[in-house]
């Protein structure tokens, strides 16, 4: 199985600063590789597919890049709505496996 | 509008059953992949259960083969999961989820249900 790790775990920041969550996979994925977003109590949200394609409705401040191995997700000014638990995901092959979370958390 | 609503969670004794429902609207299911994807209480995302949009394959995480059953009902907008023998690790929210290349089994999943909370407990 494909291992996806992220990191940080936590991240603390302020309304307005920019954010990097970073997600490496075990192997190459290509840039098969998904971002969703998860509020307490809800569904995770869909934001960005094959590494960087922004899914449609979702804030252009939302970006992703990277290829093989190492992955970004990068929120140029943080907004208070996008204080949330982000999670990374590969479906170069089965089965489809998830990061563990990163916790964006008010500083 | 595209809705995902999901049915059938609720308390389960292990070694116990359960059959999860997932009703589907405003997309023409038939064309699409669909997969349930569960979450512990406090952990992260586990993808469980996928089959192709004609049903003719199916894929089941390690964890849940041999226990789980997935299926749909095409005539009937809906998926369904037969959850058997239940365990204590077992005890997650269950989303379905649709895969956003339509026939294509692969996620990633552009639209989850509002989940079901499965508790496996004596």
């Amino acid at each position: 199985d494909i291992q996806m790790t992220q990191s940080p775990s936590t991240l603390s920041a302020s309304v307005g600063d920019r954010v990097t969550i970073t997600c490496r996979a075990s192997q190459s994925i290509s840039s098969w590789l998904a971002w969703y977003q998860q509020k307490p109590g809800k569904a995770p949200k869909f934001l960005i597919y094959y590494a960087s394609s922004l899914e449609s409705g979702v804030p252009s401040r939302f970006s992703g890049s990277g290829s093989g191995t190492e992955f970004t997700l990068t929120i140029t000014s943080l907004q208070p709505d996008d204080f949330a638990t982000y999670y990374c995901q590969q479906y170069t092959s089965y089965p489809w496996t998830f990061g563990q979370g990163t916790k964006v958390e008010i500083k | 509008e595209v809705q995902l609503v999901e049915s059938g969670g609720g308390l389960v004794q292990p070694g116990g059953s359960l059959r999860l429902s997932c009703a589907a609207s405003g997309f023409t299911f038939s064309s699409y992949a669909m997969h349930w994807v569960r979450q512990a209480p406090g952990k992260g995302l586990e993808c469980v259960s996928a089959i192709t949009s004609n049903g003719g394959r199916k894929y089941y995480a390690s964890a849940v083969e041999g226990r789980f059953t997935l299926s749909r009902d095409n005539s009937k907008n809906t998926l369904y999961l037969q959850m058997g023998s239940l365990r204590a690790e077992d005890m997650a929210v269950y989303y379905c989820a649709r895969a956003l290349g339509g026939s294509n089994i692969n996620p990633p999943y552009d639209y989850w249900g509002q989940g079901t909370l499965v508790t496996v407990s004596s």
